[in-house]
């Protein structure tokens, strides 16, 4: 199984900052990921596929990096709307499997 | 409007079973395949299952496999999950989720969940 490893676990970021958020995988997974970002009470969003493409919608402040194994999340001025906890997904391999989460909470 | 939404869920007590069905509309639900994906009180996320288009190929986790059965009926546009000998730690939001293209098994559409509470 691909362990799915993600930092910091809770990031705090003031309005208007940058705020860069990290995924590595225990194996190369090529750019075979997704970020997902779920507010509180609501169901995880699809953000980006394959590493870096955005999904439908996705203001262009998202951005994704990376492939192998460390991948990258970063969005560029935070809004208001962007504080959330943020997942990273691997299906390069089955099981699928999940980061455990990055909080980006207001400083 | 594109949307699936899930129904089912409840209290249980540990041993027992459950159902969980996902409704799907709003696209052609023939030619998705689709997945469970739960959630424990304020802890991450956890794939649970697989189904493709076709039922040709199905997944569990290590966690549900002997356990769990997921199936679909296409004529209906219905997703199920039948969920058996439960254990405290099922307990979770499951999530109904889409699978966005034929090869690659990332999500672009979630229900609202369904809350499964195994407790006696």
């Amino acid at each position: 199984e691909i362990v799915m490893t993600q930092s910091p676990v809770t990031l705090s970021v003031s309005p208007g900052e940058r705020a860069t958020l990290s995924c590595r995988a225990s194996q190369s997974i090529s750019t075979n990921l997704a970020w997902y970002q779920q507010k509180p009470g609501q169901s995880p969003r699809l953000l980006i596929f394959a590493a870096s493409t955005r999904a439908t919608d996705i203001p262009a402040r998202f951005s994704g990096t990376g492939s192998g194994t460390e991948f990258t999340l970063t969005i560029s001025s935070l809004q208001s709307e962007d504080f959330a906890v943020y997942y990273c997904q691997q299906y390069n391999i089955w099981p699928l499997t999940f980061g455990g989460g990055t909080k980006v909470e207001i400083k | 409007e594109v949307q699936v939404v899930e129904s089912g869920g409840g209290l249980v007590k540990p041993g027992g079973s459950l159902r969980l069905s996902c409704a799907a509309s709003g696209f052609t639900f023939n030619s998705y395949s689709m997945n469970w994906v739960r959630q424990a009180p304020g802890k991450g996320l956890e794939w649970v299952s697989s189904i493709t288009s076709s039922s040709t190929y199905i997944y569990y986790a290590d966690s549900v496999r002997g356990r769990f059965t997921i199936s679909r009926d296409n004529a209906k546009n219905s997703l199920d999950l039948q969920m058996d000998s439960l254990r405290a730690e099922d307990t979770a939001v499951y999530y109904c989720a889409r699978v966005a293209t034929v090869r690659y098994w990332y999500f672009d559409l979630w229900g609202r969940g369904t809350l499964v509470t195994v407790s006696s």
